[in-house]
């Protein structure tokens, strides 16, 4: 298995409700990724998961809570959202933990919709 | 802290034809590079890498060129197709080489 899954691919939530994205690599990667993306733009980095345990938080609202049930799994749980929250949120995975020149390899990324 | 930038946010070439994509970054001791391709509706695929004690790597049709007395990174597609069409990323190492800072973008289209 050489690819990095995300579910579900479309998500429409309003501002009250509680969702979540799952993101999945089986290639045995030490380190995962939650990227922003909003249209037109470059992925912006939120959160870095090394060897399970959350490396790296860039300011992200407390709206947005990573979780990393084990090395295979990450997951960003929604809640209480904004419309400006809309975007396409990537999941990436990279083979060696504690950052530095390790490529990273992107999922499909679920695309948001918050009304 | 890092920024990366470049020259043409959008780029029209000819089936058949070379594509160039620039990049310019700031951190002189940036030590890893990245292209990624990013189709529509799609994730950035990973095109080709390079490290800063190369100047120049070739993959499959596509070369990447680093100079870093300028601190310019170039994507270089050979005989372009319309399966190229799509927006190119490069992404730098940043200044505590632990992330990726990503350029804006350049939306390559190919013309018939």
């Amino acid at each position: 298995d050489t690819e990095v899954t995300q579910t579900p691919k479309h998500l429409v939530m309003g501002m009250t409700n509680k969702k979540s994205l799952k993101c999945e690599q089986h290639m045995g990667h030490r380190a995962m990724y939650w990227y922003k993306q909003k249209a037109k733009k470059p992925p912006e980095l939120m959160f870095v998961y090394s060897y399970e345990k959350l490396s790296i938080n860039e300011s992200v609202p407390s709206r947005f809570s990573p979780e990393c049930p084990n090395s295979s799994l990450l997951n960003l749980h929604l809640h209480a959202l904004q419309p400006e929250d809309s975007a396409l949120y990537l999941c990436a995975s990279s083979p060696k933990g504690g950052g530095g020149a390790d490529t990273q390899y992107f999922g499909p990324g679920t695309r948001l919709t918050v009304l | 802290g890092e920024s990366v930038g470049l020259h043409l946010p959008t780029l029209s070439v000819q089936e058949g034809d070379n594509s160039i994509i620039n990049c310019a970054y700031s951190n002189s001791a940036s030590d890893y590079f990245i292209w990624y391709k990013q189709e529509s509706g799609k994730g950035p695929q990973f095109i080709i890498d390079i490290r800063s004690n190369m100047d120049k790597r070739q993959g499959q049709r596509v070369t990447v060129l680093l100079n870093k007395t300028v601190k310019h990174l170039s994507l270089q597609i050979a005989a372009t197709q319309p399966g190229d069409s799509a927006v190119y990323f490069c992404a730098v190492l940043d200044n505590y080489g632990q992330n990726f800072v990503f350029g804006p973008g350049t939306r390559l289209s190919v013309l018939p």
